[in-house]
């Protein structure tokens, strides 16, 4: 399974877009890029995906890079429940698509 | 959107006891679970693929006698602790995946904190 590295932690101000890095040099070409977050003691919460196209939704948009080796997560305009831990998941081409999660980037927005 | 509930959302027992934590989807059937450990400032550790009407596939390092884990209906997982110790205090966080959504899309329960004295 690929595995990611993210810096663990970064900080934005409020209403900052927020960018968060993700490096995963050893994708394969028919995974997915995921990003999850887990604001305190919650269980994580799905932020979006993607497999080579840049992405967007209501929450956030991914942009990912031409080789697939990195993605950037984009929170457009950051709010002080933004902050949280995320992660960024390659999924496993198994039958069971399990996700195995690392140890993510701590993200802290301030006023 | 998907919601995914656990039960109880907190619980003490002592030491030598079983506990079991329940995780149901509310609003879709899932086939497949996950359950994951989390200790203090770390990170998510997967446990066990739960799978509807089959047994649980355990990740290396977890005692499936230790953490019993029955699928036994489309929106019920549920994993028992059994003779529980203080290292087994922990939040655990159940998640389910929607057929009808991409493979890696998990809804995940709000988690159990279990304290062993």
């Amino acid at each position: 399974d690929a595995k990611t590295t993210q810096p663990p932690s970064m900080d934005c101000a409020e209403g900052r877009a927020a960018n968060l890095p993700c490096n995963h040099s050893t994708i394969s070409g028919n995974e997915y890029v995921y990003w999850y977050r887990q604001i305190h003691s919650q269980g994580p919460q799905y932020i979006i995906h993607g497999l080579k196209n840049n992405e967007t939704n209501e929450m956030a948009s991914l942009i990912i890079t031409e080789d697939r080796k990195s993605s950037t997560l984009i929170l457009p305009h950051a709010t002080l429940r933004d902050t949280a831990v995320y992660y960024c998941i390659v999924s496993l081409r198994d039958s069971s698509y399990k996700l195995i999660f690392g140890s993510g980037t701590r993200l802290l927005v301030r006023p | 959107g998907a919601v995914v509930s656990q039960h109880p959302s907190w619980v003490i027992c002592k030491s030598g006891t079983s506990v079991k934590i329940e995780c149901r989807s509310l609003d879709f059937q899932a086939t497949t679970m996950f359950w994951y450990r989390q200790f203090p400032k770390q990170s998510l550790m997967l446990m066990a693929t739960s799978n509807e009407g089959s047994k649980a596939t355990y990740e290396q390092g977890v005692e499936k006698d230790k953490f019993l884990i029955n699928h036994a209906s489309l929106t019920l997982s549920t994993l028992t602790v059994t003779s529980a110790h203080p290292e087994d205090s922990s939040f655990y966080i159940c998640s389910a995946r929607d057929s009808g959504r991409a493979p890696g899309e998990l809804f995940f329960g709000e988690g159990s904190r279990l304290t062993v004295l």
